[in-house]
This record gives C-alpha cells, sequence and structure tokens, in this order.
C-alpha cells in the first residue's frame, strides 16, 4: 500500500502565483481531509469530502483557497492568488469513514512544504 | 467536540518511562480518546485510542479513568526515536477531529 501521495513535496513560488497541491488518497477511503500546520496556529484541518462531496469547509481561511475532488482518487487544493502568509506545509489525510464507527483513524501524506516569496 | 488540554513540552531520558496527561474535562458520553504522533517532517500517525480504563498496544498504554476527564499516554522506555509532538484528541466517530497544539516531547541521551 502505497498510502498517501501529495504532490508535489516542496513547493516555492511568487507572490500572486497560483498554487495547485494534489493528493491521492489510499485506494478504498471515503474521506479526505486537507490540513494546514504552521508553526504559530499548529495543525488547522482546511476542508473534507466524504465520497467526494464537500461536507466542512469552515476552515478554508478566504475565497483565495478553493478544493476540489473529481473522483474518489484524487483531489486539488489551489491558492489563488498566492501570498506569503499562505508559506506552511499542507498535509492531505483519509479515512474510510463509516457511520456508527467508534472512531475515524485518518492517514497523513507527508505533506507539501508551500513557501511564498 | 471537548477541548482538551496538555503540556506544551517535556524532557525525558531515554531508558525512562514518559507519561503525558492531556485533560477533557467536556467530554461527552460517545466520545473516545485518540492519541496522534507526528516525528518531524512528517504528517501526524494514530497511535492509540480508549473509552475507558486502560488500552495497551505495541507503541504505548492509554490510561483513563473512571471519569474520563483525563487520560495519561504512557511510552515505556523511550529512544532517541520517540522525539515528536503527541497530540491528545476527542473523537466522536464522525469524520471530523481537532488537532490542538500538542505536547512536544524531546527525548535526551
Amino acid at each position: 500500500d502505497a498510502g498517501v501521495i501529495q504532490s508535489p513535496r516542496h513547493e516555492v513560488t511568487e507572490m500572486g502565483q497560483e498554487v495547485t497541491l494534489r493528493c491521492k488518497p489510499i485506494s478504498g477511503h471515503n474521506s479526505l481531509f486537507w490540513y494546514r500546520q504552521t508553526m504559530m496556529r499548529g495543525l488547522e484541518l482546511l476542508i473534507y469530502f466524504n465520497n467526494n462531496v464537500p461536507i466542512d469547509d469552515s476552515g478554508m481561511p478566504e475565497d483565495r483557497f478553493s478544493a476540489k475532488m473529481p473522483n474518489a482518487s484524487f483531489s486539488t487544493l489551489k491558492i489563488q492568488p498566492s501570498e506569503p502568509r499562505d508559506s506552511a506545509v499542507y498535509f492531505c489525510a483519509s479515512s474510510s469513514w463509516t457511520s456508527g464507527a467508534s472512531y475515524n483513524e485518518q492517514f497523513f501524506g507527508p505533506g507539501t512544504r508551500l513557501t511564498v516569496l | 467536540l471537548a477541548k482538551t488540554t496538555q503540556p506544551i513540552s517535556m524532557d525525558s531520558y531515554e531508558g525512562q518511562e514518559v507519561n503525558i496527561t492531556c485533560s477533557h474535562n467536556n467530554i461527552a458520553t460517545n466520545d473516545y480518546i485518540t492519541w496522534y504522533q507526528q516525528f518531524p517532517s512528517q504528517g501526524p500517525r494514530f497511535i492509540i485510542q480508549g473509552y475507558k480504563t486502560k488500552v495497551t498496544n505495541e507503541v504505548a498504554s492509554l490510561f483513563i479513568p473512571a471519569d474520563r476527564k483525563s487520560s495519561t499516554l504512557s511510552l515505556p522506555r523511550v529512544s532517541l526515536s520517540d522525539t515528536a509532538v503527541y497530540y491528545c484528541l476527542v473523537d466522536r466517530g464522525d469524520d471530523k477531529i481537532i488537532f490542538g497544539k500538542g505536547t512536544r516531547l524531546h527525548i535526551l541521551p
């Protein structure tokens, strides 16, 4: 099992440019999560999908951020235009969620380190 | 979701047992206590989960008293490789979980 795959692993861009982060969840998982981690704010949930449908996007900081999940094996997080304060590590995680299950273990990818100059 | 409180950081020495306590005073009946571990430059990974009493696996033990308002993660005989951030979470079994700041554990030689 390859685990959650994220690309790119590192991204350096200039302010104002569009950035697209990609995630391939574990095959068979039906929930996908995007997190952002910084020293100041810790690990923040941005948005999550269940069966490819966005369920909660209350963590998305502003309209510059958007996320899509066109199918069960692929998701993107886009920032347009990017700003220096968007610099962070962005993690994608997936899980196999079952209604009524006692817990829901999330499997995290290696993250994408984004630097906006 | 119930809020959790845990120490910001801890230091210990190799070979010792480390106990990290987390308080969750507002835990609900259906909530489980879950711990994740995050090594530098990696995403968090699940290590243990419990509802009450004691749970043990190959990585750690989790002690939960009868009132469930706190829990203690116990790492036996730590090594340098156990240096990581440990997150205590309250998990209701729905999709969403909230990570706090965690406890930064530093193991010294």
